[in-house]
C-alpha cells in the first residue's frame, strides 16, 4: 500500500483480556519496527523485525507481550492478560534501508483498557 | 529509557517567527533523525542526518549536528500556523536498528 496502515485505530478493551493489534507496512519494506507511547511522552521502542524474524525484541515489557510476522510483511503486536498500565497509543513503522531515510510510521492503535 | 532529551519541553511563537529546539543525547550514534507528530498519532519523518555530517537543510528546516557535544537543533524558519505540533529527534545507533526518541518539544505557532 502507500503507507503503513495500522487496524484498528482504537480498541477498548476489559482488564484481563487479550488483544491483537494489526500493522501492514509498506510493500516490500523489510524492516518493521513496534513502538509504544504514552501520553505527552516520546515512543518507546518495542521490538524490530527484519524479514520474518524479530532481530530485537529487547523492548517488550514483559511475557504478555508477544508479536510476529509470519510471511515477511503484515505483523500482529499480541497482549495477553491486559492491564489498565498498558493503555498507550501503538505506533508501527516500517523502512526498506532506514540508516538512510528514516522510517514510516502508521497512525497508530489506541489502546484503553478499562 | 529515552535516550535524547528535547529543550524546550514546550515553545510559543508568532507565525512567521523562527523556532528553535535542541536535542541532546548520551551514546555514540550513526544518525539522528527528526520527527513530527500531529494530535499525538503517527510521527512524520523530517529529516535524517548522519554522524560524520555537521548541517542538513530541508526547505524551511535546518537542522545541525555537534558529534563532540552529543547535541543537535532543528530550526524551522518562517513558521506556520500548520508547523503546530510535536517535534522528536531520535538517534540510531546501528544504522537501522531501532531508534531512541527523545521526549519531544510541543510547538505552537500562533496566528
Amino acid at each position: 500500500g502507500a503507507g503503513v496502515s495500522q487496524t484498528p485505530s482504537n480498541k477498548v478493551t476489559e482488564k484481563g483480556k487479550y488483544v491483537e493489534l494489526r500493522c501492514d507496512p509498506i510493500s516490500g519494506h523489510t524492516a518493521l519496527y513496534w513502538y509504544r507511547q504514552s501520553l505527552g511522552q516520546g515512543p518507546e521502542f518495542l521490538i524490530y523485525f527484519q524479514g520474518t524474524g524479530a532481530a530485537d525484541d529487547s523492548g517488550l515489557p514483559n511475557d504478555r507481550f508477544f508479536a510476529v510476522r509470519p510471511e515477511g510483511s503484515v505483523s500482529t503486536l499480541k497482549i495477553q492478560r491486559t492491564e489498565r498500565g498498558d493503555s498507550a497509543v501503538y505506533l508501527c513503522a516500517s523502512s526498506l534501508t532506514p540508516g538512510d531515510y528514516g522510517y514510516t510510521f502508521g497512525s497508530g492503535t489506541r489502546l484503553t483498557v478499562v | 529509557s529515552q535516550q535524547g532529551e528535547e529543550d524546550p519541553q514546550a515553545l510559543s511563537i508568532q507565525e512567521g517567527e523562527n523556532a528553535t529546539m535542541n536535542c541532546s543525547y548520551k551514546t555514540s550514534i550513526n544518525n539522528l533523525q527528526w520527527y513530527r507528530q500531529n494530535s499525538g498519532r503517527g510521527l512524520v519523518h523530517l529529516i535524517l542526518i548522519r554522524s560524520n555530517e555537521r548541517e542538513k537543510h530541508s526547505g524551511r528546516l535546518r537542522v545541525t549536528l555537534d558529534t563532540s557535544k552529543k547535541s543537535s537543533s532543528l530550526l524551522i524558519t518562517a513558521s506556520r500556523a500548520a508547523d503546530t505540533a510535536s517535534y522528536f529527534c531520535a538517534t540510531d545507533r546501528a544504522a537501522g536498528n531501532k531508534l531512541t526518541f527523545g521526549g519531544g518539544t510541543r510547538v505552537l505557532v500562533k496566528p
